[in-house]
């Protein structure tokens, strides 16, 4: 069965700290896997990746795919409040276009 | 570019009223469209797959004749909850895909959150 893991599930920080949020997958036929950011409304598109080893940057927020160990990571650096979110992980796989999704990284960042 | 919006983005109905949410590509034609439904705490879990003048293809466990779905243009999807109950009460999203910008990415929808009571 497919299926998306992410870790951790919930995540505490401060102001200023960097962060690592993963997601592990296991698919037959891998196509792309897509990271989101859900702050109270519907998620929103950050990245998507089918590469191994090309990192995909924006602003403070980096990921990259490595599609032999089968995970990839999101990086964000100098945290802010705003950066307070549920990070979700979606990846492409097989004939039918379909995303499965892991359950997310709740992430709180504190002043 | 690429946005999507839903109508509306809350509603309260009573048990066993019908309720319909509008989901719109406004500045792109999307062939797919996708409904989901989230649970507090929950991920999304995909109800169905909307494609433009053909019959929506359903998740298993997912009720076809509860949750009725048409496509009828290449901007707008329709998601109808009949005879509505409290257990039918989550946050429903859509999201569709531009073909414009590829085939995996998928733009979503602000969400409607229905509330049966």
């Amino acid at each position: 069965e497919d299926k998306v893991v992410q870790s951790p599930l919930s995540l505490v920080v401060h102001e200023g700290d960097t962060v690592t949020l993963n997601c592990s997958y296991e698919v037959t036929n891998f196509r792309s896997l897509l990271w989101y950011k859900q702050e109270k409304k519907a998620p929103t598109f950050l990245f998507m990746l089918t590469s191994s080893g090309i990192e995909k940057k924006s602003g403070r927020l980096s990921s990259i795919l490595d599609k032999k160990e089968l995970f990839s990571i999101l990086n964000i650096t100098a945290t802010q409040t705003g950066d307070s979110a549920i990070y979700l992980c979606a990846v492409y796989a097989g004939n039918n276009r379909k995303l499965i999704w892991g359950l997310g990284t709740s992430l709180a960042v504190n002043p | 570019g690429a946005v999507v919006s839903q109508h509306p983005s809350w509603v309260i109905c009573k048990s066993g009223t019908s309720v319909k949410i509008e989901c719109r590509s406004l500045d792109f034609q999307a062939t797919t469209m996708f409904w989901y439904r989230q649970f507090p705490k929950q991920s999304l879990m995909l109800m169905a797959t909307s494609n433009e003048g053909s019959k929506a293809t359903y998740e298993q466990g997912v009720e076809k004749d509860k949750f009725l779905i048409n496509h009828a243009s290449l901007t707008l999807s329709t998601l109808t909850v009949t005879s509505a109950h409290p257990e039918d009460s989550s946050f429903y999203i859509c999201s569709a895909r531009d073909p414009d910008r590829g085939l995996y990415e998928q733009y979503f929808g602000p969400g409607t959150r229905l509330t049966v009571t």
